[in-house]
Parts: structure tokens; sequence; C-alpha cells
């Protein structure tokens, strides 16, 4: 189907460690969205990947996406409190511009 | 100057009651939606209208009717609401082709509906 698993649901990290949330499907992607929503907040959008491959930076935030574009990645460096939220992948759904969100993965970071 | 705003923020009635909740975008986008995020965080589609024309419909009851009076609104109407309900409802605009990338998804702080 058209779902979309994140793996690990829930992360605890200690501020200044390593983070990351997986994307999977079990088709091939067009293109692969990455949100954070804040706790009590609305989800924010993050950056597009598109290409087979394509690996983009913002900052500590690295997002990457798999050469079969049937899964994608986002790395955070050295975690800050900031970074406290739930990160949802979101697949393109075709020319309706539907996006299909994924489960999301919740990161908690302990100072 | 708020991009995608949404009323109420917070909403809490009686089970059986009609209520509705009003978006606006001022971002000139042509596609706008409304997501449901329950309790477990996950996000699903119910509608989106594409210059007030309906393009998705979602698996939503009947209960629920959207209204686009332009392409810069987006209501959502709620009959008979059920303790089911209770969840926070999203809107959300979007346009073809944008410097972030096609179909960027810009949120509105949400409603959050309690049903007792």
């Amino acid at each position: 189907g058209q779902q979309v698993m994140q793996i690990p649901q829930y992360q605890h990290v200690q501020e200044g460690e390593d983070f990351t949330t997986y994307c999977n499907s079990s088709t091939t992607l067009s293109n692969i969205q990455w949100y954070k929503q804040r706790p009590g907040g609305h989800p924010v959008f993050l950056i597009q990947l598109v290409k087979s491959g394509e690996v983009k930076k913002q900052k500590r935030l690295t997002f990457q996406f798999g050469e079969a574009k049937k899964n994608s990645s986002l790395h955070i460096t050295a975690t800050q409190t900031t970074d406290v939220g739930t990160y949802f992948c979101a697949r393109g759904g075709g020319a309706t511009n539907k996006l299909i969100f994924g489960t999301g993965t919740l990161l908690a970071v302990q100072p | 100057d708020t991009a995608v705003s949404q009323t109420p923020k917070y909403l809490v009635t009686q089970m059986g009651n009609d209520k509705s909740i009003k978006c606006e975008q001022n971002l000139g986008h042509d596609t706008m939606y409304w997501y449901k995020q329950d309790s477990k965080k996950f996000l699903k589609i119910m509608f989106s209208y594409n210059n007030k024309e309906l393009i998705i419909n979602e698996t939503v009851p009947n209960r629920f009717s959207p209204k686009s009076p332009d392409k810069a609104h987006l209501n959502l109407h709620i009959n008979s609401l059920e303790l089911g309900d209770s969840a926070v409802y999203f809107c959300a605009s979007s346009q073809d082709e944008s410097d972030a990338g096609w179909g960027t998804q810009y949120f509105g702080p949400g409603t959050r509906l309690l049903v007792l």
C-alpha cells in the first residue's frame, strides 16, 4: 500500500548525542519530504528530496534519499534541546499534491 | 503576518453538537487541506480543495463537510459530534511549484477539539 513506516517510534537521547530516524516504503517514491512538529505545535516543512541517492544538509541535520528511492533518513548530529519534537517523513501522492505522512518519530533530548 | 490561520484554537463541546472550524491562508496558494491528528500523533488527510473545487475526499464520515467559499478559505463543519472526533485538526495549504519544492505544505496552528 501507500503506507510509509518510520522507525523508531520514539527515541530518547542525551544532549550532544546523535539521532537518526528512518523512513521506509514498499514502493518507489517520486519524492520525500520531511517535517518537524514541536510539542503543542504544527508540522513545519524542513526539506524535500527528489533524486536517487540525494543528500542534503541543514546545519546539524543531514537528509538522505536511498538509491532505490524507497527509503530516506534524517540524521541529527550533536542533538540540542531545541531538536525536541516529532519528525515526519511524507511521500508525494501524485498530481493532487496529496501527501501521505509517515508514522513519525518522537525525539526527546535530555539536557 | 500569519500565513495559515485557524479559528478557534481550542474547542470543547458536548457529544451530538454541531461545530465549525475556519481556516484562512494569505499565501496565494491554490490548494488547501484538512488533516486530523489523533492522540498517537498520526497525521491523516481528510480533504483537499484546489481553487474551491474538492479534489481529495478520503474515507471520512459524511458528518464532516468542508466548504471553500474562495481559494483563500477552507472551513470544516462537523455534525453530530462523537467522542472519537476528539483530535487536533490542522488546515494546510500548498502551491504546485514553490522555492521549497513541489507540494510543500504550510500548516496552520491547529484546532484542538475535545468532545465530552
